[in-house]
C-alpha cells in the first residue's frame, strides 16, 4: 500500500539554524499538509497545499515557516531560524481530495533545536 | 478556536472488558474522523463519520457521530491487549480540510 515516507526521522538543530523536512507524498494525491505535536500537546495544523500553492494556514505558521514542492514529488517544510520551541514532531499529511477525504500521515520527524 | 476535548484522557483496562472514549466540542464539524496513533509513528485513519447521528462499526469498536455534530463516541467491545494505543479524534470545518485534532485518549489493555 502506497505511504506517505518522511526524512530524516530525527533532526537535530542548533537556535538560529535553518532547517528543511522532506516528505513524499503518496504520487496520485494532490492535497498536502503539514502538522506539528509539540511533546505531550495535541497534534497541531500547520499548513495546507494544494495546486503549487498555499490553500490554508494556521497562527502557527508565521513567517519564519515557508512549504514548497519542488519538483513534483517532494514536498518541504522549511524553518528559516529555529527556536526552541520548535522542538515537537513534524507530520506530513496527504489526501486525494478535500473535506471528508481521508489524510494519510507520514511517521514524523522529530526535530530537536538545541 | 474550535476545541475538541476527548475523555478520559488515560485509560487502563483488563481484557476483555468494554470501553467508551468520548470527544466533545461546542463547535459544529462537518466531520468528525478518528486515528489511532502508535509510539514513533503517525495517526492512521480508523473511520470518518458525516452525517449527524450516524454510526460505524469496524469489527468490535463503533463509533457515533452527535446528533448535533458537535461530539463523537468510540466504543470497543471487548477490549485486546492489541487495542492498547493512542486514540485520536479530528474534526473537520465546512470549508477545507484543517483537521482540529483532540488531545488523545492513552488506552492500555492488561491481558
Amino acid at each position: 500500500e502506497p505511504e506517505v515516507t518522511q526524512t530524516p526521522s530525527h533532526q537535530v538543530t542548533q537556535m538560529g539554524q535553518e532547517v528543511i523536512l522532506r516528505c513524499v507524498p503518496i504520487s496520485n494525491h494532490l492535497y498536502f499538509y503539514w502538522y506539528r505535536q509539540i511533546l505531550g500537546q495535541k497534534v497541531e495544523f500547520l499548513v495546507s497545499f494544494y495546486n503549487n500553492e498555499i490553500s490554508e494556514k494556521s497562527e502557527i505558521f508565521d513567517d519564519q515557516f515557508s512549504v514548497e514542492r519542488p519538483d513534483g514529488s517532494n514536498f518541504t517544510l522549511k524553518i528559516r531560524s529555529t527556536k526552541l520551541e520548535d522542538s515537537a514532531m513534524y507530520f506530513c499529511a496527504s489526501s486525494p481530495g478535500q473535506g471528508h477525504s481521508p489524510l494519510h500521515f507520514g511517521n514524523g520527524t522529530r526535530l530537536t533545536v538545541t | 478556536t474550535q476545541l475538541l476535548e476527548q475523555s478520559p484522557q488515560f485509560l487502563s483496562i483488563q481484557e476483555g472488558e468494554n470501553l467508551t472514549v468520548y470527544c466533545n466540542s461546542s463547535s459544529v464539524f462537518s466531520s468528525l474522523q478518528w486515528y489511532r496513533q502508535e509510539p514513533g509513528e503517525g495517526p492512521v485513519l480508523l473511520v470518518t463519520v458525516v452525517t449527524g447521528g450516524e454510526v460505524k462499526k469496524l469489527k468490535r469498536l463503533t463509533f457515533q457521530f452527535g446528533d448535533a455534530r458537535k461530539d463523537s463516541s468510540l466504543h470497543i467491545t471487548a477490549a485486546q491487549p492489541g487495542d492498547t494505543g493512542l486514540y485520536l479524534c479530528a474534526g473537520v470545518r465546512n470549508a477545507g480540510n484543517m483537521l482540529t485534532f483532540g488531545g488523545g485518549t492513552r488506552l492500555m489493555v492488561k491481558p
